[in-house]
């Protein structure tokens, strides 16, 4: 596709469900990256991979969180044993590289009910 | 650390009046510096970059900014408002020496008065 597609773009969840959020970068980028943005704050960083190598997951709340790329492309992070606090928007982002910009999806919303 | 600070977490400005949001890096090493754009439940768009070529740099919808090593700032400015630049800013930093990750500023919402 013409740019990063993430999907589901919404997803409500009960408490203590398992989430998988899936990216697909723009082909042929190198770089992809996961952010949360909380309503009203910034993006946080959370982890992102070079090809399927995961370069730094040092975002990544607690270890209900994990993320994969096995091929270097689409990437899913996925979330064990909802909570309520990990409602937010999770944004997946694509670069060519690892020093150039990233572009961004459109999100997924979350809501852990 | 290395990180950006945006200094304004709120700026208002009349319509067809300046704009100027500021912000700063802290980095041992040149970094590259970003500004997006994000506005109301929409995602987020690059506007502009710096990565060590011209200082000055330009950027969608008349926005600039400027790299000013001396005073580790990149400040985002357009020198007359529109409505439609109504919007979260954000500033983003990335160095190949250390995280090697975008990393974000809080952000500045710009609110434009009619």
């Amino acid at each position: 596709g013409a740019g990063v597609s993430q999907s589901p773009r919404y997803k409500v969840t009960k408490r203590g469900q398992d989430v998988a959020l899936r990216c697909d970068p723009i082909s042929g980028h190198v770089s992809l990256y996961w952010y949360r943005q909380a309503l009203g704050q910034g993006p946080e960083f959370l982890t992102y991979f070079n090809y399927e190598a995961q370069q730094d997951k040092s975002g990544l709340p607690n270890d209900r969180f994990s993320a994969e790329r096995p091929e270097g492309s689409i990437s899913t992070l996925t979330i064990q044993r909802t909570e309520q606090r990990d409602s937010a928007m999770y944004r997946c982002a694509s670069s060519p590289r690892s020093n150039t910009e990233a572009f961004f999806g459109q999100g997924t919303r979350l809501t852990v009910v | 650390a290395q990180s950006v600070t945006q200094l304004d977490s709120h700026v208002s400005v009349s319509e067809g009046t300046p704009v100027l949001l500021r912000c700063n890096y802290s980095s041992s090493y040149s970094p590259s510096l970003f500004w997006y754009v994000q506005h109301p439940n929409k995602g987020l768009q690059l506007l502009l970059k710096y990565t060590s070529a011209a200082t000055l740099v330009k950027g969608i919808n008349g926005f600039e900014a400027e790299f000013k090593k001396s005073e580790t700032s990149f400040h985002l400015t357009k020198p007359s408002a529109h409505m439609s630049d109504a919007a979260e800013y954000f500033c983003v930093f990335y160095s190949a020496f250390g995280n090697e990750k975008l990393t974000f500023g809080t952000g500045t919402r710009l609110t434009i008065i009619p």
